[in-house]
């Protein structure tokens, strides 16, 4: 059946290292959405693309992250250099109407910045 | 600034039992509201969708409600049941299409 995937699951780095986050959306979905969940801030809108474009990143701390959609199967959440700050939870969700219709989330990334 | 809160920020209920969780916002202009359910360790999962003129949704055993002029939303759970054990996010949207998140209800459900 058709769901969001992401990879990895897990991850534990030292901080400084890159760390990039791949999201497949669902087939079809031209809405691609970058969360990041903590217990202290709960859910946070990172950045949102259509059709591949990214239309607002402002969520994102421009200066570490980035956020790119190589083609419609794959998004990627980069990180460089990571911080502990960043540890987290971050989901990738798509959809197929902007002006945020339903949204299908991903299992998530769980990050962890030692 | 837009604030989205929820209440109780936990709560416990017996199986078979009903309860209601609140939704209180200050987002403006307003285009919907939804409410979301996360079980531990797993992503948010719609459960409803609400616009203006929307006053309540239902997805089986869960009904929200929406009251625009107060700015009030509520999801009310029906003979709850242990699957229902989870995060309950509250989440609006203003018509700029940004969203603004609620903190979340955890609801436990015991036999």
């Amino acid at each position: 059946d058709a769901r969001v995937t992401q990879t990895p699951r897990h991850k534990v780095t030292e901080m400084g290292q890159e760390v990039t986050m791949r999201c497949q959306p669902i087939l079809g979905h031209n809405t691609v959405f970058w969360y990041r969940q903590t217990m202290m801030q709960g859910l946070e809108l990172l950045a949102y693309f259509r059709n591949r474009a990214p239309l607002d990143d402002s969520g994102m701390p421009k200066d570490r992250f980035s956020a790119e959609m190589p083609d419609a199967t794959l998004a990627t959440l980069k990180i460089q250099p990571s911080e502990p700050r960043d540890s987290a939870v971050y989901f990738c969700a798509s959809g197929l109407v902007l002006g945020f219709g339903e949204q299908f989330f991903g299992p998530g990334t769980r990050l962890t910045v030692l | 600034k837009n604030q989205v809160e929820q209440s109780p920020q936990s709560l416990i209920i017996l199986e078979g039992k009903n309860c209601t969780l609140q939704c209180n916002y200050t987002v403006s202009p307003f285009s919907n509201l939804r409410w979301y359910k996360q079980d531990t360790g797993r992503g948010p999962v719609s459960l409803t969708i609400m616009t203006f003129s929307e006053n309540t949704k239902s997805n089986g055993r869960y009904t929200a409600t929406l009251d625009a002029d107060t700015k009030q939303s509520s999801l009310h759970i029906t003979a709850s049941q242990l699957s229902d054990s989870a995060s309950y996010i509250c989440v609006v949207s203003s018509n700029d299409y940004k969203l603004s998140f609620g903190a979340g209800t955890t609801v436990t459900v015991r036999a």
